[in-house]
């Protein structure tokens, strides 16, 4: 496709359980990041992959939450054991590389934990 | 902590007024973004500007950059409601860090 695409764009699980976010970049990007929005607030930073490596996880709340890129394209971002907290959008973007280029978000996905 | 300080976190106003937004950091940054974004999607790219006393101009909106790179300001001209949304400043260093974003109401 032509822009950032995330899957599923609704997600309610209950509360314990793990869930899975999908993000297809831009095709050729080979930046790629996580970021987290709760309402009415700016995106908060989770983590940067550079190709197939995390280049920065310092956003990670904690140990629940984990993503992977193992081909350099689509990613995924893992939340273990989920809380209520843990409801937001979560947003993911690409760019053609590290500073390199304007990021481009595709729409999120609005995670409900009841 | 927010890197970056983004005030005032709420604005409404009438259509044809006029208003500034404002984007503040103790850091010094490589370049700022402007995005907008709506309900339901994600922040699209309004701007970057990259140096210091910098101005940029897209149609309405006046964007400028501090010249210590630390502070930018948004400046929109005869507001429509179709200028409504949530207002969101970055920082770039190597990863973007966001403002708490301004919501902006323009009524008709």
């Amino acid at each position: 496709g032509a822009g950032v695409s995330q899957t599923p764009s609704n997600k309610v699980t209950e509360k314990g359980k793990y869930v899975e976010l999908r993000c297809d970049p831009i095709s050729g990007h080979t930046a790629l990041y996580w970021y987290r929005q709760s309402l009415g607030q700016g995106p908060e930073f989770l983590i940067y992959f550079q190709g197939t490596g995390a280049a920065d996880d310092s956003g990670l709340p904690n140990d629940r939450f984990f993503a992977v890129r193992p081909e350099g394209s689509v990613s995924t971002l893992k939340i273990q054991r989920t809380e209520r907290g843990d409801s937001a959008v979560y947003l993911c973007a690409s760019s053609l590389g590290q500073g390199q280029g304007e990021a481009f978000f595709g729409q999120g996905t609005r995670l409900t934990v009841v | 902590t927010q890197l970056l300080e983004q005030s005032p976190q709420f604005l409404s106003i009438q259509e044809g007024e006029n208003l500034t937004v404002y984007c503040n950091s103790s850091s010094v940054f490589s370049s700022l973004q402007w995005y907008r974004q709506e309900p339901g999607e994600g922040p699209v790219l309004l701007v970057t500007v990259v140096t210091g006393g910098e101005v940029k101009k897209l149609k309405r909106l006046t964007f400028q950059f501090g010249d210590a790179r630390k502070d930018s300001s948004l400046h929109i001209t005869a507001a429509q409601p179709g200028d409504t949304g949530l207002y969101l400043c970055a920082g770039k260093l190597y990863k973007l860090s966001f403002g708490a974003g301004t919501t902006v109401t323009v009524r008709a």
